[in-house]
């Protein structure tokens, strides 16, 4: 099992609708989790944490984090083309001085206009 | 402030070539990444330095060496370039304890024939 799993997509949304992104991860002790997003043939860029159970809101984005079922979701309400990107989600693991962090492969999003 | 800047942003390299890849980031970061990234396979690290004067390997190290030669400066040395080392490689950079929060310079696209 990979530490880290997401649907490579694509995801094809239509402009205006919300976008739901997820990710699982294995460390069942893992506490920080980030999501990124990377427009194609450029670098990725932050987007934004989240290290408790529930919601966290960030303009259009919500992250969801359920630490007993093992997922992190990332909610884009009102997607604009501009949106279209793939989404990574980093896990950071709990072992050793160096806080291991762990990518996953990304999740391809589409927004149709 | 230019953030982390990569050079050279493309290289065409025969098998058995030599080449070193900079990396310079000026947010005054301890910790700074080198990564790959393969179509499928996400990012990978290949090392990590933590602080000035450390380095430590990372997911994917064979075949490559690395220097910090101050506290700005990362660089990826490939001895003997192979063909299965064509990739993306990104240099990232983060302060100490917050290794989700990686800012990525824009990668160099290395091209092994």
């Amino acid at each position: 099992q990979k530490e880290v799993e997401q649907n490579s997509g694509p995801l094809s949304v239509p402009e205006g609708a919300i976008a739901s992104l997820n990710c699982t991860y294995s460390d069942r002790v893992s506490q920080s989790f980030f999501w990124y997003r990377q427009y194609s043939g450029k670098s990725p860029e932050l987007i934004m944490s989240i290290y408790s159970n529930g919601d966290k809101e960030d303009g259009r984005f919500t992250a969801q984090l359920n630490k007993a079922s093992q997922y992190v979701s990332l909610l884009i309400r009102d997607s604009q083309p501009s949106d279209s990107a793939t989404y990574l989600c980093a896990v950071r693991g709990s072992s050793g001085g160096y806080q291991k962090v762990t990518f996953g492969t990304g999740t391809k999003l589409q927004v149709i206009p | 402030n230019a953030g982390v800047t990569q050079t050279p942003k493309f290289q065409v390299l025969k098998t058995g070539q030599s080449m070193t890849l900079q990396c310079a980031q000026d947010m005054n970061h301890n910790s700074m990444y080198w990564y790959r990234q393969d179509p499928g396979m996400g990012l990978r690290l290949i090392y990590y330095s933590a602080s000035e004067g450390t380095t430590d390997k990372g997911e994917v190290p064979n075949g490559y060496n690395v220097s910090r030669l101050n506290k700005r400066e990362f660089s990826l040395r490939l001895e003997s370039a192979a063909p299965s080392q064509t990739s993306v490689y990104f240099c990232a950079s983060s302060e100490r304890d917050r290794e989700l929060e990686q800012y990525f310079g824009p990668g160099t696209r290395l091209t092994v024939t």
